[in-house]
């Protein structure tokens, strides 16, 4: 069953520490996303990546960073957390062979950060 | 660019009763594609139904209906006989043909049936 993997499905950080979120893919996709979801503004898409080293940024990349080293891997990186980065963290693939099409995107199940 | 427009924060169904889900869209692509996904509250994102541009027959896949007007930019969802298990949060998204391959998505609408 393919999949995309986040590494934590709860976080609790402390205000100022720098966040590692995780996501791999095991579909050998091109294209990896991180959105966020807050209730009200549905999902915001921080950054993507369509190649391994390869990095752009979405609509809300303030205070986020990024790292693809490998293609079956994109990491988010909080780099000081803030409280108003406390929010539901989404992650997902695709390939650009497929990606309009029905089932042309895959996600993960979420990485719910709280920062306190 | 494109924009998502979901009006309808909440929505509540008689349980067996058809429901839809309204979804308006823009965007300057000639070619792109329209999704639907729910979202139950263990946080999952489950893909629903696909409609491309082109297509000239409305989608549909079981109780889930695409109602396509492309002259409207409107691509609002229909569940058929509702049930308990569709009480979720529901996200309309869209992607053009040019720019980015990143998915747009709505505010959702968290569906709710009752007995």
């Amino acid at each position: 069953d393919v999949k995309v993997t986040q590494s934590s499905r709860y976080l609790v950080k402390r205000t100022g520490e720098k966040v590692f979120l995780e996501c791999v893919q095991d579909m050998d996709h091109e294209n990896m996303f991180w959105y966020r979801q807050d209730p009200g503004l549905g999902l915001r898409l921080i950054y993507f990546s369509y190649d391994v080293k390869m990095k752009e940024k979405g609509d809300i990349p303030e205070g986020y960073s990024v790292s693809r080293e490998k293609k079956e891997r994109f990491s988010l990186i909080l780099e000081s957390a803030s409280t108003n980065q406390t929010s539901m963290y989404l992650c997902a693939s695709s390939s650009p062979t497929t990606d309009l099409s029905g089932y042309g995107y895959t996600f993960g199940s979420g990485t719910r950060l709280t920062v306190v | 660019a494109q924009k998502i427009t979901q009006t309808q924060p909440g929505m509540f169904v008689q349980e067996k009763e058809a429901v839809t889900l309204d979804c308006t869209y823009d965007t300057s692509d000639q070619s792109y594609g329209l999704f639907w996904y729910k979202q139950p509250s263990s946080g999952e994102m489950i893909f629903l139904i696909y409609q491309g541009s082109y297509d000239e027959q409305n989608a549909t896949e079981g109780r889930y209906s695409l109602n396509f007007q492309k002259a409207r930019k409107s691509a609002n969802l229909v569940i058929s006989a509702s049930q308990l298990g569709d009480s979720a949060m529901y996200f309309c998204a869209m992607r053009g043909d040019t720019g980015r391959r990143a998915l747009t998505f709505g505010s959702g609408t968290r569906l709710q049936v009752q007995p």
